[in-house]
Order: C-alpha cells, then sequence, then structure tokens
C-alpha cells in the first residue's frame, strides 16, 4: 500500500522568494514519484517525477524535486516564486511502473503567492 | 506529451437524469483508464480504473449502478452518472498512461464538473 502526506494544505510566499513544498510517502516497494499542478476548473499537469534515476529531479516552469529515500521526503522547491505559480499542488506516488494502478494522491497544497 | 481529452467540459442537469462524460486519449491507445472525482477544494480521489474491453474496477465505496463505465476502444472511455442527484455534483478527472511508456507518468484530461440541480 502506498501513501502521500502533504504538509500544509495552504503556503504563501512573496514574489520572488524560495518555494517550498513538503512531500513525505509511504511505500512497500520503489516508489515513482510525481508532482502536478492545477489551475482552478482544469485538469492536472506535470510538473516533474522521480523514476529511480537521478534523485534531484528538474521539471517545467523552474521547479526541482529531490528525492530522498533516508526521509521519505520529495519535496518541491522553485528558487523564485512568480504570481503565475499560485495554484494547487499535489503530490503523488505510484508503484514502479504504474502498472495498472492509478496514482495515490495527497490532499494537496495551495500555493498563494502574495505580490 | 500526450494529450488526453475530456467532453463536455461543464455540465448541468436535474436530479434524476443521467449524464456522460467521454474521455479520449488523442495521440496514444490506452488500454487503462482512470476515473477520478474530486470535491472542492480537495484531493483526487480514485473512482475505478477502466479497462478496455473488460468490465471496470471499482475502488471501494463507489457504487457500479450509479457510476457507469464503459472502454468501449482503445482511445475512449465513458463514465455515466445515472439518476443524478445532488450530491453527485463534483469535478470529474479522466487520467490514461500510454502503453509502451510514460514510466508512470498519468496524462489528466482537463475535468468535467457537473452540477446537479
Amino acid at each position: 500500500a502506498q501513501s502521500v502526506t502533504q504538509l500544509g494544505s495552504h503556503v504563501s510566499v512573496s514574489e520572488g522568494a524560495l518555494v517550498l513544498l513538503r512531500c513525505n510517502y509511504s511505500s512497500s516497494v520503489p516508489p515513482y514519484l510525481f508532482w502536478y499542478v492545477q489551475y482552478p476548473n482544469q485538469g492536472l499537469q506535470l510538473l516533474l517525477k522521480y523514476t529511480s534515476a537521478a534523485t534531484l529531479v528538474k521539471g517545467i516552469n523552474g521547479f526541482e524535486a529531490e528525492f530522498k529515500k533516508s526521509e521519505t521526503s520529495f519535496h518541491l522547491t522553485k528558487p523564485s516564486a512568480h504570481m503565475s505559480d499560485a495554484a494547487e499542488y499535489f503530490c503523488a506516488v505510484s508503484a514502479p511502473g504504474g502498472g495498472a494502478d492509478g496514482l495515490t494522491f495527497g490532499k494537496g497544497t495551495h500555493l498563494i503567492i502574495q505580490p | 506529451g500526450a494529450v488526453v481529452s475530456q467532453h463536455p467540459s461543464w455540465v448541468i442537469c436535474k436530479s434524476g437524469t443521467s449524464v456522460k462524460i467521454e474521455c479520449r486519449s488523442l495521440d496514444f491507445q490506452a488500454t487503462t483508464m482512470f476515473w477520478y472525482r474530486q470535491f472542492p477544494k480537495q484531493s483526487l480521489m480514485l473512482m475505478a480504473t477502466s479497462n478496455e474491453g473488460s468490465k471496470a474496477t471499482y475502488e471501494q465505496g463507489v457504487e457500479k449502478d450509479k457510476f457507469l463505465i464503459n472502454h468501449a476502444s482503445l482511445t475512449l472511455s465513458t463514465l455515466t452518472v445515472t439518476s443524478a442527484h445532488p450530491e453527485d455534483s463534483s469535478f470529474y478527472i479522466c487520467s490514461a498512461r500510454p502503453g509502451l511508456a510514460g514510466l508512470g507518468e498519468l496524462f489528466f484530461g482537463e475535468g468535467s464538473r457537473l452540477t446537479v440541480l
């Protein structure tokens, strides 16, 4: 069984400041991990994914995440926040290769960018 | 990346009627598609796994007779909400995974917002 915990349902940062969204996972097998972004009334867009290759993963829009097995974490960061980053962010986990299973999502973190 | 399209984006219906939502993979074939439901300001909950040519697999607590899923081809899955009631109002999102690639990544449709009056 797999689960994801996202710490903080809301995170507020100033424009230009560091963005840090936290994600911890639980998995009985080596996981695949994902970060998705959702804008209002839209589907989900993949930001980045970890699939057992490099532990530091770079994604779109300047985001990156580091897989830390010892901490069972996959936190999402961006050095400098932009107003357009305001959205809902979901961390998700799946079994390696995905298989026949869908993803297990965290509860999401709403990112607020202060001007 | 791969494209998944949903239709309609918005639908409003009267209580007791049925509503069909389509999910299409536009540039890849998907033997498996997933249907999620999202309540306001909440995460996505997997409702069912749609399997091409066979019966869908429903998650615990999801009514099979309420949410009918048909996966008639490798590019189309449909979700029919039967005898809809206001509590069925929600945002429904489908997703699919390309067969040979994608390394577990799911591609999502734009979502369909259902409002039952």
